[in-house]
C-alpha cells in the first residue's frame, strides 16, 4: 500500500502571498489531520477532516484553512503568509472511524516564508 | 497550557544500554497514549501505544509503562541501538473532544556507539 504523500515537498513564498499544500492519504483512510512543526514547538494540531467534514480544529487563526475531497485527498491553505508561518507542515491519515488512534504521517512540506 | 509534557528535551545513552523516555500529562480524561519516532526530514512514525486499561505494553525492544495515578508514562528501549537516535513524541487522546491527539514537544534521543 502506498504511504501518505504530500506535495510539494519544499516551497518558498514571500510575505503576503498565499499557499496551498496537498495531501493524499493511504488508500481507504478517511481521516486526514494537519500539523505544523516548528523548532521547539513540537507538533501543533491544525485541523482534522473526516469524510469531507472538519471534525477537529486547533488554535490557529482563520488564515489557515483546509478541505477534504470525496476521495479523501486534502488540501491546506494559508493566506496572507507571515514570516512565522515558516515551518514543516505534516499531514497524517488514519482509517478514521474512532479518531485519536494511530496516524500515518507523510514526509511533510517544508514552507519557507521570506 | 501543555497537557502533554516531555520534560527532557534531550537524552544521551550508550549503545546496548536502556533508554527511558518520560511523558507526563495533566488531563485525567486521556485514555489512550501513543509514542512516535521522528527522523530528520521525515514524518513521525508510530512506535507503540497503550490504552488506560493496561499498565504495560511491549513490542520487541520497546515497552511502554503507564502509571495512571501519577499521570505518567514512559517508553523503555532495551537494548538501545544507534538507529534509535531520533526525536520521540508522546501523544494522548480522550474519548471526548473527538479524540483529538495532543502531542508533547518531543525528546531527542542520541544513542552513542
Amino acid at each position: 500500500k502506498a504511504g501518505v504523500t504530500q506535495t510539494p515537498r519544499y516551497l518558498i513564498k514571500t510575505r503576503g502571498q498565499q499557499v496551498t499544500l496537498s495531501c493524499s492519504p493511504i488508500s481507504g483512510h478517511r481521516s486526514v489531520s494537519w500539523y505544523q512543526q516548528t523548532p521547539g514547538q513540537g507538533l501543533q494540531f491544525l485541523f482534522e477532516y473526516f469524510s469531507e467534514t472538519q471534525r477537529n480544529k486547533g488554535n490557529f487563526p482563520g488564515r489557515f484553512s483546509g478541505r477534504q475531497f470525496s476521495n479523501s485527498r486534502s488540501e491546506m491553505n494559508v493566506s496572507t503568509l507571515e514570516l512565522g508561518d515558516s515551518a514543516l507542515y505534516l499531514c497524517a491519515s488514519s482509517p478514521g472511524g474512532r479518531g485519536g488512534g494511530e496516524q500515518f504521517f507523510g514526509p511533510g512540506t517544508r514552507l519557507t516564508v521570506l | 497550557d501543555q497537557q502533554v509534557k516531555q520534560n527532557s528535551p534531550s537524552l544521551s545513552v550508550q549503545e546496548g544500554r536502556i533508554s527511558i523516555l518520560n511523558c507526563d500529562y495533566t488531563n485525567s480524561m486521556f485514555d489512550y497514549f501513543l509514542w512516535y519516532k521522528k527522523y530528520p526530514a521525515e514524518g513521525p512514525t508510530f512506535l507503540i501505544s497503550i490504552s488506560s486499561i493496561k499498565d504495560k505494553n511491549e513490542d520487541g525492544r520497546f515497552t511502554v509503562f503507564l502509571n495512571k495515578s501519577a499521570k505518567h508514562l514512559s517508553l523503555h528501549i532495551v537494548p538501545s541501538q544507534p538507529g534509535d537516535s531520533a526525536v520521540y513524541f508522546c501523544a494522548a487522546s480522550a474519548a471526548g473532544n473527538n479524540r483529538k491527539l495532543i502531542w508533547g514537544l518531543g525528546t531527542s534521543l542520541a544513542v552513542n556507539p
